[in-house]
């Protein structure tokens, strides 16, 4: 069974540091692996989407990486800003042909950046 | 192109009441995921559909709770008796057909309160 872990739990940090968010998963047999951004009391906003055969994705100032044979993936956040405050969760979607697009999802990183 | 719309958006219910939550997907997506986050939780998958079929029930108890994908209409999540342990976010989530590696799009959520 696919289990998803999120470290740190929760970050504050100052506005502009640059950081890094881990997540990790014990089935490399993956499809894809996806970040998610979820604002208090709102849906989920996809951020970025790795396939299983790439290495990394970037889009603006984030940049997310996938080592599928370790199981792990990181997302890269530059120059943070406090827009960016938000929990940031990060799922896999089996190789499974049957399983469609279900996702296991990680238990998420709060993140809170200061002014 | 309207995104995944849920209704309601918050949806307050007694103990043993019935509580209906209603999905309508991404226009040209027929795959429907439902999803549950309780509280300090992260998301857990319950029931995946396909129009008129549903493809995997593996995360959803198996009794009070039940879904549907009619051809025409909303998906619906349906919880019967419900208690205060019912009470989450609920996340519907749509793709579209075929196995391929577009994200999956998530609506807004209902959250549902049982007192």
């Amino acid at each position: 069974k696919q289990e998803v872990t999120q470290i740190p739990a929760a970050l504050s940090v100052p506005e502009g540091e640059n950081l890094v968010l881990n997540c990790s998963f014990t089935d490399s047999a993956i499809y894809n692996l996806q970040w998610f951004r979820q604002d208090p009391g709102k849906g989920l906003t996809s951020l970025l989407l790795i396939q299983s055969s790439q290495r990394e994705q970037t889009s603006g100032r984030l940049n997310a990486s996938l080592d599928k044979s370790s199981g792990r993936s990181t997302l890269y956040i530059a120059a943070s800003q406090p827009g960016d405050s938000a929990t940031y969760l990060c799922a896999v979607r089996p190789l499974n042909n049957n399983a469609g697009n279900m996702l296991t999802f990680g238990g998420g990183t709060r993140l809170m950046v200061k002014p | 192109n309207a995104g995944v719309m849920q209704n309601p958006r918050h949806l307050v219910r007694r103990r043993g009441q019935e509580a209906r939550l209603r999905c309508s997907p991404m226009k040209g997506h027929s795959h429907v995921y439902w999803y549950r986050q309780l509280p300090e939780e992260g998301l857990k998958f319950m029931v995946y559909l396909q129009k008129e079929n549903i493809i995997d029930e593996s995360g959803m108890p198996k009794e009070r709770f039940s879904a549907e994908f009619p051809k025409e209409g909303p998906s619906i999540l349906r919880i019967q008796q419900v208690v205060r342990g019912d009470s989450a976010a609920y996340f519907c989530a749509s793709s579209p057909a075929g196995y391929n590696n577009s994200p999956l799009h998530f609506g807004n959520g209902t959250r549902l309160t049982v007192t």
